[in-house]
């Protein structure tokens, strides 16, 4: 069965701390992507990759940073998490970067405090 | 820019009963179109997609017909069950050469036994 995981469900963070969260994929993804997900607003991408070591800006990068060491693992790093970035987040993959289906992690459900 | 409006929940509806959730888009090329549901506590899956003007996609019940002449891609459902209750996403995807990926902001439903 193919996946995509997420490092944590639920995270509690302070104000300040710096916050990673880890998405894997076994699926040879070539591109990944992280959004985060409001009431009211959908989704909204944060960042995405689509290859090892590269990673392009999305809609809302500000505050967020990520990294791809490997093919299977993206992550996305929160610098100095702010109480405004308590959010659901969502990891996905998929093979082609436009026209296509993306394979969605459960998400991690971030608190700021 | 592209965009997706669809109609704002919650949808409330008893079981058995027919579904429409309104999806409308705007696009300056020609994308392929999704929808996506998203289970509690679960990350989104795909639940349906059609790639050109006319196409219909449909699975467990649902569809949902590409109309280009009216910008839109409504869900239906003919029998509605409880296992239905979910939030669903209309999202569109441009097959050009740079990445697109818009996500509509969601519709919850809730169907009653």
């Amino acid at each position: 069965d193919v996946k995509v995981t997420q490092s944590s469900r639920y995270l509690v963070k302070r104000t300040g701390e710096k916050v990673f969260l880890e998405c894997v994929q076994d699926m040879d993804h070539e591109n990944m992507f992280w959004y985060r997900q409001d009431p009211g607003l959908g989704l909204r991408l944060i960042y995405f990759s689509y290859d090892v070591k590269m990673k392009e800006k999305g809609d809302i990068p500000e505050g967020y940073s990520v990294s791809r060491e490997k093919k299977e693992r993206f992550s996305l790093i929160l610098e100095s998490a702010s109480t405004n970035q308590t959010s659901m987040y969502l990891c996905a993959g998929s093979f082609s970067l436009a026209g296509g289906e993306q394979y969605f992690g459960p998400g991690t459900r971030l608190t700021v405090t | 820019g592209d965009s997706v409006t669809q109609m704002e929940g919650p949808v409330t509806l008893s079981e058995e009963a027919f579904l429409t959730i309104n999806c409308t888009y705007t696009a300056t090329g020609y994308p392929s179109l999704f929808w996506y549901v998203q289970y509690p506590g679960e990350g989104l899956q795909l639940l349906l997609k059609a790639t050109k003007a006319d196409d219909k996609g449909s699975n467990k019940g649902f569809e949902a017909t590409y109309r280009k002449e009216t910008t839109s891609f409504h869900l239906e459902k003919g029998s509605v069950q409880v296992s239905d209750s979910a939030v669903y996403f209309c999202a569109l995807s441009d097959r050009g050469g740079t990445y697109k990926y818009i996500f509509g902001t969601g519709t919850r439903l809730k169907v009653l036994a």
